[in-house]
C-alpha cells in the first residue's frame, strides 16, 4: 500500500543535542510538509517542499531546518532542541498544494531531556 | 480571514448513540473541506471530503458530512458510535497553501 512512513516513532534526545527525524513516501507526491503538534493542540505546519523548492513558514524557529535529497525523502534537523520543542512530529504529503488532499504518516513524538 | 472552529472542545456519548461534531468555517471562495481523525499517539487518518458536488459526503468509519453554504458548516455526523470512534476529530480548510484546521474535539465514548 502507498504510504507516509516516519522514523523513529520515538525520539529521546538531550537539551541542545541536534536531531534528525524522517520521513519517506510511496506516493510519489510532489508536496512534503512538516508539522509540528503540541498535546492537544492542532497541527502548526513549520515548511514544506513543493518538489526541491522549500518554503518557511514565516514564525518557524531557525532552530527548525529541512532537507529534501529526492522525492521520497525528508528530514526534519533540529539544530538545538529546547524543552519547548517536545511535541510530536508529523510529516504529511500531496500531489500539489492548494486544495489537494493531504496524507498523514504517523508522527514522531520528540521528547527532550 | 480564513479560519475554521470547532465549537465543541470536548464530547461525550454512550455506545451506539448518534453523533454530530460542528465545524464552521470562513472562506471568501468555494472551500475544500476535509475532516481527520487521530487516535491517542497517531497521526492523522482522513475521514473524508468535500470538494464539490453532492453536499452529503460519505466517508469511513461509516461517517458522513453535510455540507451547508448558507450555514457555512462542515458538520460530521455518525448513526451509532463504537468504542473505538474514541478520538480526536479536527476538520481542515485548504487554504491558498496551506490547511487551516480547527482546535479539534475530542470525543469520548462511554460503554
Amino acid at each position: 500500500d502507498a504510504m507516509v512512513i516516519q522514523n523513529p516513532r520515538y525520539q529521546v534526545t538531550q537539551f541542545g543535542k541536534p536531531v534528525t527525524l524522517s520521513c519517506s513516501q510511496t506516493l510519489n507526491h510532489n508536496v512534503m510538509y512538516w508539522y509540528q503538534q503540541k498535546s492537544s493542540q492542532a497541527p502548526k505546519l513549520l515548511f514544506h517542499y513543493y518538489d526541491k523548492d522549500f518554503n518557511n513558514e514565516a514564525d518557524t524557529p531557525d532552530n527548525f531546518q529541512s532537507r529534501r535529497p529526492n522525492t521520497s525523502f525528508c528530514f526534519l534537523d533540529i539544530r538545538s532542541p529546547g524543552l519547548g520543542d517536545a511535541a510530536m512530529y508529523l510529516c504529511a504529503t500531496s500531489r500539489d498544494v492548494s486544495t489537494d488532499t493531504q496524507y498523514f504518516g504517523p508522527g514522531t513524538r520528540l521528547t527532550v531531556l | 480571514a480564513q479560519s475554521v472552529t470547532q465549537p465543541d472542545i470536548h464530547i461525550t456519548v454512550s455506545e451506539g448513540a448518534s453523533l454530530e461534531l460542528r465545524c464552521n468555517y470562513s472562506y471568501g471562495a468555494t472551500p475544500y473541506l476535509f475532516w481527520y481523525v487521530q487516535s491517542p499517539g497517531q497521526g492523522l487518518q482522513l475521514l473524508l471530503k468535500y470538494f464539490s458536488g453532492d453536499t452529503l459526503v460519505q466517508g469511513i468509519k461509516g461517517f458522513e458530512a453535510e455540507f451547508k453554504r448558507s450555514q457555512s458548516s462542515f458538520n460530521l455526523r455518525k448513526p451509532s458510535v463504537h468504542w473505538s470512534d474514541a478520538a480526536e476529530y479536527f476538520c481542515a480548510l485548504s487554504g491558498t497553501y496551506k490547511y487551516i484546521f480547527g482546535t479539534g474535539t475530542r470525543l469520548k465514548v462511554l460503554a
